[in-house]
């Protein structure tokens, strides 16, 4: 069971790119790195997903080290809709491995 | 595509009462779903892990009998709060995923629960 570890929040301003990196040093050969994005009172939204190096979509980049034991995930731009909690999630569900969500980092954009 | 709906969005109900939530996918079939359970300023907590047609397992320190969960077809899990008492209350969200995708799970909108 891969724990994991995140600041437990995170200021910025508007416009400013920011970096949240998760601590993983149990990674499993099998589990992809996900990070998921959630707003007060809804559910978690996708944002990205990655096994080694680095993986961008039209909304984050994800970089993960050769040894898998941390990622990064980095915000371009940020804007105020961009306040919410972070959460990285390490597991592969295809296998049934349990999943346990870290405290997440509660990321703050300020104008 | 990967959208997961959730009903209701939010119930009250009296102690003692038994309430169902259901928990779709609405344009994937879900070989695998999960019920997470998250107080105020909290994050998730896994409840239990649900495959298509078998029973689900729970994590250590939920009650099965408490929180019954049927995950009868690919698109439909349900989650059964029995007897709910007022330290019930919760924001519940269902979760699902397929084999082969890795690891993603793709989230419901959630269930705010209160019980009187």
């Amino acid at each position: 069971l891969a724990k994991t570890t995140q600041p437990i929040s995170m200021d910025s301003y508007e416009g400013q790119e920011v970096n949240i990196t998760c601590s993983h040093n149990n990674i499993a050969t099998n589990d992809y790195i996900t990070w998921y994005q959630q707003f007060p009172s809804q559910g978690p939204r996708f944002i990205i997903q990655g096994y080694k190096t680095k993986v961008t979509n039209e909304v984050a980049s994800l970089f993960i080290p050769a040894d898998r034991k941390s990622s990064t995930l980095s915000l371009p731009r940020v804007s105020l809709s961009d306040t919410a909690v972070y959460y990285c999630l390490v597991g592969d569900s295809g296998s049934a491995r349990q999943l346990t969500f870290g405290s997440g980092t509660q990321l703050t954009v300020l104008p | 595509g990967a959208v997961v709906s959730q009903h209701p969005s939010w119930v009250i109900c009296k102690s003692g009462t038994s309430v169902k939530i259901e928990c779709r996918s609405l344009d994937f079939q879900a070989t695998t779903m999960f019920w997470y359970r998250q107080f105020p300023k909290q994050s998730l907590m896994l409840m239990a892990t649900s495959n298509e047609g078998s029973k689900a397992t729970y994590e250590q320190g939920v009650e099965k009998d408490k929180f019954l969960i049927n995950h009868a077809s690919l698109t439909l899990s349900t989650l059964t709060v029995t007897s709910a008492h007022p330290e019930d209350s919760s924001f519940y969200i269902c979760s699902a995923s397929w084999r082969g995708r890795s690891g993603t799970q793709y989230f419901g909108p959630g269930t705010r629960l209160l019980v009187l």
